[in-house]
């Protein structure tokens, strides 16, 4: 069965410094990947997602993600972190040709910047 | 508001009681997941409905079970509540087929859920 994995449950950064949270994913096929982001008190919106050969996506907020098949990584990355980035993060993943398998979670990465 | 309604978003509750969470999806959309988030579980794959019928089941308890009506709306049934099924439940919804990878899911913003 297909699998994310979120290294790291709490990461802490500076404000203006580099975000960066890990998700690996388990597949020999490249699937579908998301990162999902959730608020306090809110529930989870889509930040990005790998569905195509771009393997660099752009995202909401300033967020982007790079693909990486070799290391079967989908990394998210913001160049400076902002307070209201503070939240907690979800990497998802969807086999490709998969139908309507939904889509399966990280345990997820809270992200706290400090001020 | 993301279009996704999920009522009540606070349920307090005593052990061996049951419940019902109710989940009305975005307009358009047929597919209704339920999600269960624990500290220690993290977001857990319940059930999805279709149209009204069964889809996908994932780690539901057999003291847990769902239905989607006519008029899409789902419902969740927790059952014999235990001090453990203490959680946020999600429900989600999306478009069908590979549409839904393009746009994502749509999470409602939950129902907490507190067994005493």
């Amino acid at each position: 069965a297909q699998s994310v994995t979120q290294l790291g449950s709490h990461v802490s950064v500076s404000e203006g410094a580099l975000v960066l949270l890990r998700c690996n994913y388990s597949s020999s096929v490249p699937p579908y990947l998301f990162w999902y982001v959730q608020y306090p008190n809110q529930g989870l919106q889509l930040l990005l997602k790998y569905t195509s050969a771009a393997t660099l996506v752009k995202g909401i907020n300033g967020f982007e993600a790079e693909f990486k098949k070799s290391e079967t990584s989908f990394h998210l990355t913001k160049p400076s972190a902002h307070m209201s980035d503070a939240a907690e993060y979800f990497c998802a993943v969807s086999p490709r040709n998969s139908g309507n398998t939904p889509l399966v979670f990280g345990k997820g990465t809270r992200l706290s910047v400090i001020a | 508001d993301s279009g996704v309604t999920q009522t009540p978003k606070h349920l307090i509750t005593a052990t061996g009681q049951r419940v019902t969470l109710r989940c009305s999806p975005r307009s358009g959309d047929l597919s209704v997941y339920w999600y269960q988030q624990s500290l220690d579980q993290g977001l857990q794959f319940l059930i999805q409905y279709y149209n009204g019928e069964e889809r996908a089941k994932g780690n539901i308890l057999e003291r847990f079970s769902a239905q989607q009506f006519p008029d899409l709306h789902s419902e969740l049934n927790l059952s014999s509540l235990e001090l453990g099924d203490s959680a946020l439940y999600f429900c989600a919804s999306s478009v069908e087929g590979d549409a839904r990878l393009i746009y994502g899911y749509t999470f409602g913003s939950g129902t907490r859920l507190t067994v005493v």
